[in-house]
């Protein structure tokens, strides 16, 4: 079983709709989430970070934690062309064993179309 | 404050070589990561350094090792280089946040072994 797992993609949504991106993780001690963004030939960019059970709101994004369910997501809304790129979540462990260790979904290629 | 910085940003080389690659983290951050990215693998974690340290390292051969130097740049050494080795590496610094590590990642190498 792998790690992380992200909605397969490509996902594809209408200018000005919601997106909505999904990341299921297998290790239950995860502590920290983050969501990155990646451009084609690009490197992988930051967008949100999630400690705690819940909602967590920037701008457009929303970033959902349910650990009971070792779930996260990412909305987001009023989804422009800019933002197609792949979305990368990556769930971090706490403990020695993980400094500096980001663990990596495959990924979610997101299309925004006019 | 200025982003991650990597040298070189695109190398090619041949099989049997050597390669050093280099990374210079945000300043004030002590944590380096390395990581690896390929179409068929996607991301995937090489080592972590703190403070001149290794702490942590991924699950590849010996022919990638790092090192770190009192100033917090790192590089990264890749020997007798395989097909196998081209890829984007990529070198992310991160500090301690009160509740977790964010990494924030350069703009990488690309590697082309030939």
């Amino acid at each position: 079983q792998k790690e992380v797992e992200q909605n397969s993609g490509p996902l594809s949504v209408p200018e000005g709709a919601i997106a909505s991106l999904n990341c299921t993780y297998s290790d239950r001690v995860s502590q920290s989430f983050f969501w990155y963004r990646q451009y084609s030939g690009k490197s992988p960019e930051l967008i949100m970070s999630i400690y705690s059970n819940g909602d967590k709101e920037d701008g457009r994004f929303t970033a959902q934690l349910n650990k009971a369910s070792q779930y996260v997501s990412l909305l987001i809304r009023d989804s422009q062309p800019s933002d197609s790129a792949t979305y990368l979540c990556a769930p971090q462990d706490a403990g020695g064993t993980s400094y500096g260790k980001l663990t990596f979904g495959q990924g979610t290629i997101l299309t925004v179309h006019p | 404050k200025a982003g991650v910085t990597q040298t070189p940003r695109y190398l090619i080389k041949t099989r049997g070589q050597q390669v050093t690659l280099s990374c210079s983290p945000i300043s004030g951050h002590r944590s380096v990561s390395w990581y690896q990215q390929t179409p068929g693998q996607g991301l995937q974690f090489l080592f972590e350094y703190f403070s001149e340290t290794q702490r942590n390292k991924g699950n590849f051969p010996g022919r990638f090792s790092g090192r770190q130097f009192s100033n917090s740049r790192s590089e990264m050494n890749v020997s007798t280089l395989e097909l196998g080795d081209s890829a984007l590496y990529l070198c992310a610094s991160s500090s301690w946040t009160g509740k977790g590590e964010t990494q924030y990642f350069g703009p990488g190498t690309r590697l082309l072994v030939l």
